[in-house]
């Protein structure tokens, strides 16, 4: 079965700490997006992890992908208030009848407070 | 233009009425993309168009018809909706099937089934 396991689901952190959102896949691949979704919103397209070992780096978000761990982590360094959001981990996924589709992840509900 | 556009932004509709929801992108992509999302949840893939032509469908009740007049436009078409059916509905683009499959959203509906 397919399966994207993020954890933890919920987080509340303060200010200026740091912390990491991990994202494990239960199938080969070496394709993966995160996402942000703020409340009542869209999704903002945030990485593009497209090989193993391939790390990005945005302002204080940072992710990374392990393909043979089928792990990706993002990790925020020094936590400020406006990265309070939901984030998405998705994994490509292909097989010999179709075509890629997203398997995407329960989402990690992030609140940071002053 | 790196923008997918939906409308309405927010729709209430009866169990008895027929509406449309439209989704349009001119970035040139060849895959667009219908999905739900109930909320606290991940979005769910309804309807999955390439090159104009359904690709995927999701086991979607015939209550929701797909339509994609051209490459830039896709459609839902709802009739006969259930309270149940309430939620965000998202259009996503990306390139194609093929490659990579970072998908862009547009900013959803809101659609409330009375």
């Amino acid at each position: 079965e397919l399966k994207v396991e993020q954890n933890p689901l919920f987080l509340s952190m303060q200010e200026g700490k740091n912390y990491t959102i991990y994202c494990n896949y239960s199938t080969t691949s070496d394709r993966l997006y995160w996402y942000r979704q703020d409340p009542g919103k869209s999704l903002e397209s945030l990485f593009v992890l497209l090989s193993n070992g391939a790390v990005k780096q945005e302002g204080r978000l940072m992710a990374s992908l392990d393909t043979k761990a089928r792990l990706s982590t993002l990790h925020i360094t020094a936590a400020v208030h406006d990265l309070s959001a939901t984030y998405f981990c998705a994994v490509d996924f292909s097989s010999m009848d179709s075509n890629y589709q997203l398997i995407w992840g329960a989402g990690t509900k992030l609140i940071i407070k002053p | 233009d790196t923008e997918v556009t939906q409308t309405p932004k927010h729709l209430v509709m009866g169990m008895t009425n027929k509406k449309s929801l439209k989704c349009e992108q001119h970035m040139g992509h060849r895959a667009m993309y219908w999905y739900k999302q109930k909320a606290k949840k991940p979005p769910e893939l309804m309807f999955v168009y390439s090159y104009e032509k359904l690709s995927i469908n999701e086991s979607v009740p015939s209550r929701f018809s797909p339509e994609c007049p051209n490459s830039s436009l896709l459609n839902l078409h709802l009739h006969a909706l259930q309270p149940e059916d309430s939620a965000l509905y998202l259009c996503a683009s990306s390139q194609d099937l093929d490659s990579y499959n970072e998908q862009f959203f547009g900013p959803g509906t809101r659609l409330t089934v009375l």
